[in-house]
Parts: structure tokens; C-alpha cells; sequence
């Protein structure tokens, strides 16, 4: 079966430093890329970017590029996502999905539980 | 960006109800279209790729439709069970981006 399955919630100040976990199984992992996605309290669905563990080679979305840092390590199939420095606007929860695709068709599934991310001083 | 739009924000139908879901791209974005469901407190699910096709396990009353820019969600046959928050997404470039969401709530 294949699984995705993130870390647990978080409580931190702001200017703090971050790294929240995705961990994968079932299928290979060098093989589908994997996406971060947020979700603010309260409203939709914001795609953060996107990793290829194959390579690392790392798509962000403008909104995000330069906050957020997208990493892998094959080594124990898993995916990050880390913050050098917590603002209280970042208090959301933050999915992990593996890009399923057919050609140049793409998806998400599936997703990871969630990480409730809270940062207040 | 290609702006991702959904119609109606909101809405509540009857068990047995047949309920569509319209999503509009700012863009002609081929059938590169998905739909996903999420119920409060959890992630969300994917339920129907390239526009039409149903994912493995999905009940057949959820169908999906569409190409360019329109799009459609239909539930045929509502069930308790599909009080829900839907999403469109694109997939036609690397950013993908949501539609805002359809609450449907059954009466």
C-alpha cells in the first residue's frame, strides 16, 4: 500500500526554525515527485512546490520561493519541508501529497495526515 | 497563474439529489483537471483525474466531465457521506493551483 505519513504538530516562536517530515512507503521513491501543499486556517488549498527525490530538483511557487526550503533524503525514503525563520502568518496545516502522473497528466495522491504548524510568540 | 474558478461556493442538497460542481479555468488548460474531496479535519482525497477518470475505489456516483476551460463535478444519487469540501486543480503547468472550494452540505 502505499503511504505517506508526516510528523507531528508544532508549536514554536516566531523567528524560530522549522522542519516538518514526510515519510513514504510502498512503492519507489526515486520514481514520483513530491508535493507540499498549505492550508491556512479556514480556507483552500495553496501548493507550496514540489521535489524530485531522483535528483532534488525543486519547483517552488513564487508565493513561497525564498521562505520555505523543499529537501529529500533517500536514504530514509522521506521528504521536508523547513523554515530558517517562523513568522506567525505561517500558522497553517501543511500536507505532503506524492505527484502521480500518466504522461504529462499529474495528481496528488495520496496525501499525508497533516501537520499542524502553530507559531505564536 | 492560470486562475482556477468554482461554482457554487456553496450548497445544500437532499439524500438521493443529483449535485454538479462547476470549476473554470482563466485559461484552456486540455483535460488537465482534477477533483479532490475533504472532509472537516481531514486531508483531502483525490477522487477523479484528467477531468473523467475515476480513481481506484471512488463510488461510481461521482463522475467527472469537461475539457479547455469548463469543468464539471457530478454526484448522482447523494449519500450522507458526501458532506464535504470539493477542489479543483490544474495540472497543466508546474504551479498548480485550487479552485476555492465547494462546501456542500446535506439537508
Amino acid at each position: 500500500e502505499v503511504q505517506v505519513v508526516q510528523s507531528g504538530a508544532e508549536v514554536k516562536k516566531p523567528g524560530e526554525s522549522l522542519m516538518i517530515s514526510c515519510k513514504t512507503s510502498g512503492y519507489s521513491f526515486t520514481t514520483y515527485w513530491i508535493t507540499w501543499l498549505r492550508q491556512m486556517p479556514g480556507r483552500g488549498l495553496e501548493w507550496i512546490g514540489t521535489i524530485d527525490p531522483k535528483d532534488s530538483e525543486t519547483k517552488y511557487s513564487p508565493s513561497f520561493q525564498g521562505h520555505v526550503t523543499i529537501s529529500v533524503d533517500k536514504s530514509v525514503i522521506t521528504a521536508y519541508l523547513q523554515w530558517s525563520s517562523l513568522k506567525a502568518s505561517d500558522t497553517a496545516m501543511y500536507y505532503c501529497a506524492r505527484l502521480d502522473y500518466s504522461g504529462s497528466l499529474g495528481w496528488l495522491d495520496p496525501w499525508g495526515q497533516g501537520t499542524l504548524v502553530t507559531v505564536s510568540s | 497563474d492560470i486562475q482556477m474558478t468554482q461554482s457554487p461556493s456553496s450548497l445544500s442538497a437532499s439524500v438521493g439529489d443529483r449535485v454538479t460542481i462547476t470549476c473554470r479555468a482563466s485559461q484552456n488548460i486540455d483535460n488537465y483537471l482534477n477533483w479532490y474531496q475533504q472532509k472537516p479535519g481531514k486531508a483531502p482525497n483525490l477522487l477523479i483525474y484528467a477531468a473523467l477518470h475515476l480513481r481506484t475505489g471512488v463510488p461510481s456516483r461521482f463522475s467527472g466531465s469537461g475539457s479547455g476551460t469548463d469543468f464539471t463535478l457530478t454526484i448522482s444519487g447523494l449519500q450522507p457521506e458526501d458532506s464535504a469540501t470539493y477542489y479543483c486543480q490544474h495540472s497543466y503547468t508546474t504551479l498548480y493551483t485550487f479552485g476555492q472550494g465547494t462546501k456542500l452540505e446535506i439537508k
